[in-house]
């Protein structure tokens, strides 16, 4: 079983739609918890941080579920410029070899 | 401000030769990563330097790869008798202080293509 899973997608969903879509990781230790985008043949960039409480961040919303393992995204009122690849990243603090990237979501939205 | 860059942007090289790849962090960042990324696939940690400490060489796949970081700021990744299944992309990642909580800021890549 991989560390960190990611459904891989694509989720194809028209302008204006909520998507969400989740992380599970297996190490219980994981202590910090990040979401990237990565447009296609670009790097990736922060999106956000998951704090324990949850967070949001104008139409983006994270949360983290501990006992269950797992984070989600939430986007609202989905934008053409919201197509991109989500990347979940969990990390243990033991060492920066236990910061693990998923394999990532991709999302497209349609006109 | 500038952010990470990466050079060349692409490097294409035959099965067996060596190739260097290299990684300006941004100013004051003490934390860099390396990872690597094949196509539709996750990032790979490679290596991290932290500052004057000892580098956590836990990712590097073989003793073909290899890492340095002079002056705490530029970092080298040497492959050395390249492979084909080492194309993919290699990205750097520099943070403030390497702290978990750190935001990542990544270059652009260099894609590297082994015929």
């Amino acid at each position: 079983r991989k560390e960190v899973e990611q459904d891989p997608g694509p989720f194809n969903v028209p302008e204006g739609a909520t998507v969400a879509f989740n992380c599970t990781y297996s190490n219980s230790a994981s202590q910090s918890f990040f979401w990237y985008r990565q447009d296609c043949r670009k790097e990736p960039k922060l999106l956000m941080s998951v704090y324990s409480s949850g967070n949001e961040d104008g139409r983006f919303t994270a949360q983290l579920n501990r006992a269950s393992q797992y984070i989600s995204l939430l986007i609202r009122d989905s934008k053409l410029s919201d197509s991109a690849t989500y990347l979940c990243v969990v990390n243990s603090y033991s060492s920066a070899s236990k910061i693990i990237f998923g394999s990532g979501t991709r999302l497209s939205i349609r006109p | 401000g500038a952010g990470v860059s990466q050079s060349p942007s692409n490097k294409v090289t035959e099965k067996g030769k060596d190739v260097e790849l290299r990684c300006d962090p941004i100013s004051g960042h003490t934390a860099l990563y390396w990872y690597r990324q094949s196509l539709g696939q996750g990032l790979e940690f490679l290596i991290y330097f932290q500052g004057n400490s000892a580098p956590d060489k836990s990712g590097l796949p073989s003793d073909r790869f290899s890492a340095e970081r002079t002056g705490g700021s530029v970092s080298t990744l040497t492959i050395q008798r390249t492979q084909q299944e080492d194309s993919a992309v290699y990205l750097c990642a520099s943070s403030l202080s390497g702290q978990p909580t750190d935001t990542q800021y990544f270059g652009p890549g260099t894609r590297l293509t082994v015929l």
